[in-house]
């Protein structure tokens, strides 16, 4: 199975400030059909994840443009330009890739 | 708008079994992959089962291969996941999402807890 390692574990912010979560893969994430199937969700303290970024650099209908996602094949970045309060909460990556899907152990994003 | 509304959770003996609900609604169900996440209390999250939009093709990790079914009835807007032999380890709040092609989820449920203790 592929797995994905993400760092840090836990990110302390300011409001305002711009924060990278990392996001590698065992394997490349670079589909037959040259998609890449690397996705990024936010789940907040008590509801449900949230999608924001597919394919790598896609921005989700209704996510603010703060967020925005980078990488290929092993390497994955995903950059907030800013910080706010409804950010905070805990961000995984997927991968939909290689069979089985599987998801990165967590990032928590917490206010310094 | 876009709801996904979970059902039939609760606490269950191992090797039991338990059958979750989905109701859909606000979209033309029929058109998409759904999928089954779970999360472990206080733990990360875990795809558990993807079918395709007619319910030809199911798709599962090896951790649940054997012992859950997913399925669907696209006339009643509705996913379902059928667990049996259930283990301690399947103790988790299960996720109903909506799948784009299968490849990401861009709406999830509330969520359903799912206890398997003796």
């Amino acid at each position: 199975d592929v797995v994905l390692t993400q760092t840090p574990p836990t990110l302390s912010a300011t409001i305002g400030q711009s924060v990278s979560i990392s996001c590698r893969s065992s394997q490349s994430l670079l589909d037959s059909d040259g998609d890449t199937y690397l996705n990024w969700l936010l789940q907040r303290p008590g509801q449900s994840p949230q999608l924001l970024i597919y394919s790598v650099s896609n921005l989700e209908s209704g996510v603010p443009n703060r967020f925005s996602g980078s990488g290929s094949e092993t390497d994955f970045t995903l950059k907030i330009s800013g910080v706010e309060a409804e950010d905070l909460g805990v961000y995984y990556c997927m991968q939909a890739t290689h069979a089985p899907w599987t998801f990165g152990g967590g990032t928590k994003l917490e206010l310094k | 708008e876009v709801q996904l509304v979970e059902s039939g959770g609760g606490l269950v003996q191992p090797g039991r079994s338990l059958k979750l609900s989905c109701a859909a609604s606000g979209f033309t169900f029929s058109n998409y992959y759904m999928a089954w996440v779970r999360q472990a209390p206080k733990k990360g999250l875990e795809w558990v089962a993807t079918i395709s939009t007619s319910g030809s093709r199911t798709y599962y990790p090896d951790s649940v291969k054997g012992r859950f079914t997913i399925s669907r009835d696209n006339a009643k807007s509705s996913l379902y996941l059928q667990m049996n032999s259930l283990k301690s380890e399947d103790t988790a709040t299960y996720y109903c999402a909506r799948g784009q092609f299968g490849r990401y989820f861009d709406y999830w449920g509330q969520g359903v807890m799912v206890t398997v203790s003796s």
